[in-house]
């Protein structure tokens, strides 16, 4: 279980406010990965990121930022510009060049 | 890009019974095929997976099969348990750089006891 870590578990935000979601990773894993999982849907790529300082948008980054300061952290930002940032996020990590990802818990936000 | 199908959405079985999961890919440049299992409010964990060089992969009660002509792969659980009860999502990645995954919609297997 352990290995990668996000937190909060359960975020509640005002409309309008930037909200920043952690994702730690004590795996020495390179990639690390942002997804967005709506309630009866799959997965859906934000953001991935292989080495540190180097990020790349996935299919649905509009709203969304992120930065890669260190190998073990990969923080995602859900700007007042996303314009539905109530989901499930899930993060991701896996080592370079191998396919197997492996998911933190979640964050479930809540923008009112 | 990759799109990945996945069939059916819902799928009700009675304990004892199997249970099969079919799912489409789109990229015949797709290598990597894997499947996760999430229970409620949990994140995904990877069961199964699969690469194109193989056409047919078991782990205990559970087997995954390929197709590559057809660009189809299915998740057969053998035996089902209550347990088993969970959201089953498919995948696939051309690997390489990024190793990006295109999940399925995800199918939602109910094991009656």
């Amino acid at each position: 279980d352990g290995g990668i870590t996000q937190s909060p578990k359960y975020l509640f935000r005002k409309e309008g406010q930037n909200v920043t979601l952690s994702c730690e990773q004590n795996l020495n894993h390179d990639a690390m990965y942002w997804y967005r999982q709506d309630p009866g849907q799959g997965l859906r790529l934000i953001y991935y990121s292989q080495i540190v300082n180097d990020f790349q948008k996935g299919d649905i980054a509009e709203g969304y930022s992120v930065s890669r300061e260190k190998k073990e952290s990969f923080p995602l930002t859900v700007t007042s510009a996303q314009k539905n940032p109530t989901a499930f996020y899930l993060c991701a990590s896996s080592i370079m060049g191998g396919p197997e990802q492996y998911f933190g818990p979640g964050t479930r936000l809540t923008v009112t | 890009g990759e799109n990945v199908e996945q069939h059916p959405s819902t799928l009700s079985v009675q304990e004892g019974d199997s249970a099969v999961i079919k799912c489409t890919y789109s990229d015949s440049a797709s290598n990597y095929f894997p499947w996760y299992k999430q229970e409620l409010g949990k994140r995904p964990q990877l069961i199964i997976d699969i690469r194109s060089n193989v056409g047919e992969k078991k782990d205990q009660r559970i087997a995954v099969t390929l197709n590559k002509t057809a660009k189809h792969f299915s998740l057969h659980i053998t035996e089902t348990q209550p347990e088993d009860s969970a959201v089953y999502f498919c995948a696939a990645s051309i690997g390489g750089a990024g190793n990006m995954l295109t999940f399925g919609g995800g199918t939602r297997l109910m094991v009656k006891p």
